[in-house]
């Protein structure tokens, strides 16, 4: 069974602040995915990453695939009120024949004030 | 397109009580899952189907059946329900082996 492990669990920052949230395994993915969720709505993706020491950038969110492919970090730089909800970051199989199965983080729920 | 949609949005069962909660896609993709959201447990996957005629369990298959007999549908039945499954259930639909996952809104069940 592959894990995924999100830290914090919670993070409560002043808006203007910087923040990162890290999503680590033991096992290898073929990607991870970032996911955002709303109050009341299903998770929407925010990025896909691929290749081992990749980095994608979002505005103002950037993403980092751990060279190993094994864990994954979200930092966002001068955060806004918009940026509140729950983080999710989900890895895809190794494995082909798994097709598009996700393994799930336990989410970080990111609060951010004015 | 409606894109993925869920009935119902909330529902009140209680202990032994059956139901299904429905799922449709109108973008024709060939994968569709079904998802539990427990508080501090991320998403957890329930069952998939890879095409219409085809299901596999996945993680907490326990207690749910699935089947799928068209492209567009992709039903979750509770036998018999129990307080444990009081969750958040989401549906997803994706393009065979292509990154995007597309979430419905939810289904809010409470088992009393």
């Amino acid at each position: 069974t592959q894990l995924l492990e999100q830290s914090p669990q919670f993070l409560s920052i002043q808006e203007g602040e910087n923040l990162t949230v890290y999503c680590n395994s033991s096992s290898v993915f073929s990607s991870l995915q970032w996911y955002r969720q709303e109050p009341g709505e299903g998770p929407v993706l925010l990025v896909t990453v691929v290749t081992g020491g990749e980095v994608k950038k979002l505005k103002r969110l950037t993403f980092q695939f751990g060279d190993a492919r094994k864990d994954s970090s979200l930092h966002i730089t001068a955060a806004q009120p918009g940026d509140t909800g729950l983080y999710l970051c989900a890895g895809e199989s190794i494995f082909k024949a798994a097709g598009n199965k996700l393994t799930f983080g336990g989410g970080t729920r990111v609060l951010v004030k004015p | 397109n409606a894109g993925v949609t869920q009935t119902p949005k909330f529902q009140v069962l209680k202990t032994g009580q059956s139901m299904t909660l429905q799922c449709a896609q109108d973008m024709n993709h060939e994968y569709m899952s079904w998802y539990r959201q427990d508080p501090g447990m991320g998403l957890r996957l329930i069952h998939y189907s890879v095409g219409a005629g085809i299901t596999d369990q996945g993680e907490v298959p326990n207690g749910y059946n699935v089947s799928r007999s068209t492209t567009e549908d992709f039903p979750l039945r509770l036998l018999s329900a129990a307080p444990s499954q009081t969750s958040v259930y989401f549906c997803a639909s994706a393009l065979w082996h292509q990154e995007t996952q597309y979430f419905g809104p939810g289904t809010r069940l409470l088992v009393l």
